[in-house]
C-alpha cells in the first residue's frame, strides 16, 4: 500500500523566512504533485513533477522530486503571510494512474507578520 | 468553462437518511475522481470514472456508499442509511487522460450527518 508522509505536519513561521516542506512515499512512482487548500476551500493545484530531477518554480515556491530517495521537497523562499494555507502532496502509482492519487495529511503553515 | 462544479454545497441530514451528491466535471476531461476529506486530513480516494466505467471502487468506504457516471458527463454519489461517521467533505475532481494526471478539484460538498 503506498503511503505518503509530510514533515512537518504544522509550521509557524515569520514573513521573510525561508523554510522547506517534505515528502515521502513508500513505493515507486515517478508523478508527484503539490496542492494548496485554504481554510473551507478545494484544493489548488501548485506543481506537477513528472520526472527524477524534476524542478518547478512558481513565485516564492520551488518543488523539487527525486524519484530514487522517494522524496520531495516545497521550498518557501522570503515567506509572505499570503501563502499561509495547508499544503498536501500527492502521489500515484508507477504506471500511473489506476487508483488516483494518494494524498499526504498536508502541512498547515501558518506565516506570521 | 468555469471548472469542476459540485451540488450541494452543504447538505444536512438526520441519521438513516440517503443523500446524493452530484459533480460536473471539465467538460474536456474524461477522468472523474470522487474523495472524502475529513478535517485535519488529506483527501482519500474513494472511486473514479474513465467515461462511463467506473474503474476502481473497491476503496469505497462501505456498499451504502456508490456512484455513477451514466453518461461519460456528470457523476452522483450517494451515501444510503446515513451515520454520523460520514460527515466530511466530499471533493470531485475531473483530469485529462493521458496527460499530467494532474487533478483539478470542485469546491465540494460538505456533509453533516445529525
Amino acid at each position: 500500500e503506498l503511503k505518503v508522509e509530510q514533515n512537518p505536519l504544522f509550521l509557524s513561521m515569520q514573513e521573510g523566512k525561508n523554510y522547506t516542506i517534505y515528502c515521502n512515499y513508500s513505493t515507486t512512482s515517478d508523478r508527484l504533485y503539490w496542492y494548496r487548500q485554504d481554510p473551507g476551500k478545494s484544493l489548488e493545484s501548485l506543481f506537477v513533477l513528472l520526472s527524477n530531477g524534476a524542478v518547478k518554480q512558481e513565485g516564492r515556491l520551488m518543488a523539487s522530486l527525486d524519484t530514487k530517495a522517494r522524496l520531495s521537497t516545497l521550498h518557501i523562499t522570503a515567506a509572505v503571510h499570503d501563502l499561509s494555507a495547508t499544503y498536501f502532496c500527492a502521489v500515484v502509482h508507477s504506471g500511473g494512474g489506476a487508483d488516483g492519487l494518494t494524498f499526504g495529511k498536508g502541512t498547515h503553515l501558518i506565516i506570521q507578520p | 468553462d468555469t471548472g469542476v462544479s459540485q451540488d450541494p454545497r452543504h447538505k444536512i441530514t438526520k441519521r438513516g437518511q440517503n443523500v446524493t451528491f452530484r459533480c460536473d466535471p471539465i467538460s474536456e476531461h474524461n477522468r472523474l475522481y470522487w474523495y472524502r476529506q475529513t478535517l485535519g486530513q488529506g483527501p482519500e480516494f474513494l472511486t473514479y470514472f474513465q467515461n462511463e466505467a467506473q474503474l476502481e471502487k473497491s476503496r469505497l468506504l462501505s456498499d451504502r456508499f456508490s456512484a455513477e457516471r451514466p453518461k461519460g458527463s456528470f457523476s452522483t454519489l450517494e451515501i444510503q442509511r446515513t451515520e454520523q461517521g460520514d460527515s466530511a467533505m466530499y471533493l470531485c475532481a475531473s483530469s485529462l487522460w493521458p496527460n499530467t494526471g494532474e487533478l483539478f478539484f470542485g469546491e465540494g460538498s460538505r456533509l453533516t450527518v445529525l
